[in-house]
C-alpha cells in the first residue's frame, strides 16, 4: 500500500512532442505528490508538485494532472527539448504526527531527439 | 547560500570494510533524509531525522546500517561489514520542516564494494 508505479521505464519523444508519464498509488493518506527531475551525476531536483484537492497545475511546459477517484497523477511536458532528457520521478507524501517521508517511484528514463 | 553537500563523492571499498557516508544539509534545514539509489531503481527510503533524532528508521535495509545526525546539521551514515549489495548510489535530502515540502538533494555518494 505504500508503493507509488510508475510508468513507462524509459520513453522516447520528438522535439516539439508531449512527453507523458504516469504514477498510481494506492495509500489514500498521501497528501503530497512531486516530480523530481534527475540528470546523470546529479541528485534529483524538484521540478512541480500538486495537493490532491487540485485536479491540475501547470508551471510552463510542465502540468500535472491529477485524478483522486483513480488514485492517480500524470506528469506532461509540451514542447519536449533535447534539454528535457533525464530521469524523472514522482513521489508521495505520508505526512504522520507531523514527520514526512516520501515514497518514490522507480524513474522514467525521458530522450528527446533533436 | 550553498546547497546539500555530500562527501565523498566516489568510494570504492572491499567487501567487509566500513565505510562512513557524510551529509551536510543546507543550514537552517531541521528535516534530514538519507535514500539509496540502485542502478536503474528508484530512490529507496533509508532514514529521516528531525533535528538530532530520527522517527523512522524504518527503511535501514539491515543492522549493518546506522546514521547520526550531530548539532541538528551534519549527518553520517554508516555501513558496517559491507557487502556488494550495498554497492548503490547514496543521497542526501534536506528539507525546511516547516513546510516539509521541498526537498533539497545532494550530489550523492557512489559506493562501489568489490
Amino acid at each position: 500500500q505504500q508503493q507509488v508505479k510508475q510508468s513507462p521505464q524509459s520513453l522516447i519523444v520528438q522535439k516539439g512532442g508531449i512527453s507523458i508519464i504516469n504514477c498510481a498509488y494506492e495509500n489514500t493518506a498521501f497528501d503530497y505528490f512531486p516530480w523530481y527531475q534527475q540528470f546523470p551525476g546529479k541528485g534529483p531536483a524538484l521540478l512541480i508538485a500538486i495537493r490532491p484537492d487540485v485536479s491540475e497545475k501547470k508551471e510552463g511546459r510542465f502540468t500535472i494532472s491529477f485524478n483522486k477517484s483513480a488514485k492517480q497523477f500524470s506528469l506532461h511536458i509540451m514542447d519536449s527539448q533535447p534539454g528535457d532528457s533525464a530521469t524523472y520521478f514522482c513521489a508521495a507524501r505520508a505526512t504522520t504526527s507531523g514527520t514526512y517521508k516520501y515514497i518514490f517511484g522507480t524513474g522514467t528514463r525521458l530522450k528527446v531527439l533533436a | 547560500g550553498a546547497g546539500v553537500s555530500q562527501s565523498p563523492s566516489n568510494k570504492v571499498t572491499e567487501k567487509g570494510k566500513d565505510v562512513e557516508l557524510r551529509c551536510d544539509p543546507i543550514s537552517g534545514h531541521t528535516a534530514l533524509y538519507w535514500y539509496r539509489q540502485s542502478l536503474g531503481q528508484g530512490l529507496e527510503f533509508l532514514i529521516y531525522f528531525q533535528g538530532n533524532s530520527a522517527p523512522d528508521k524504518s527503511g535501514l535495509p539491515s543492522d549493518r546500517f546506522s546514521a547520526e545526525r550531530t548539532g541538528g546539521s551534519v549527518s553520517t551514515l554508516t555501513i558496517q561489514r559491507t557487502q556488494q549489495e550495498d554497492s548503490a548510489v547514496y543521497l542526501c535530502a534536506s528539507s525546511f520542516q516547516g513546510s516539509g515540502e521541498t526537498q533539497y538533494f545532494g550530489p550523492g555518494t557512489r559506493l562501489l564494494v568489490l
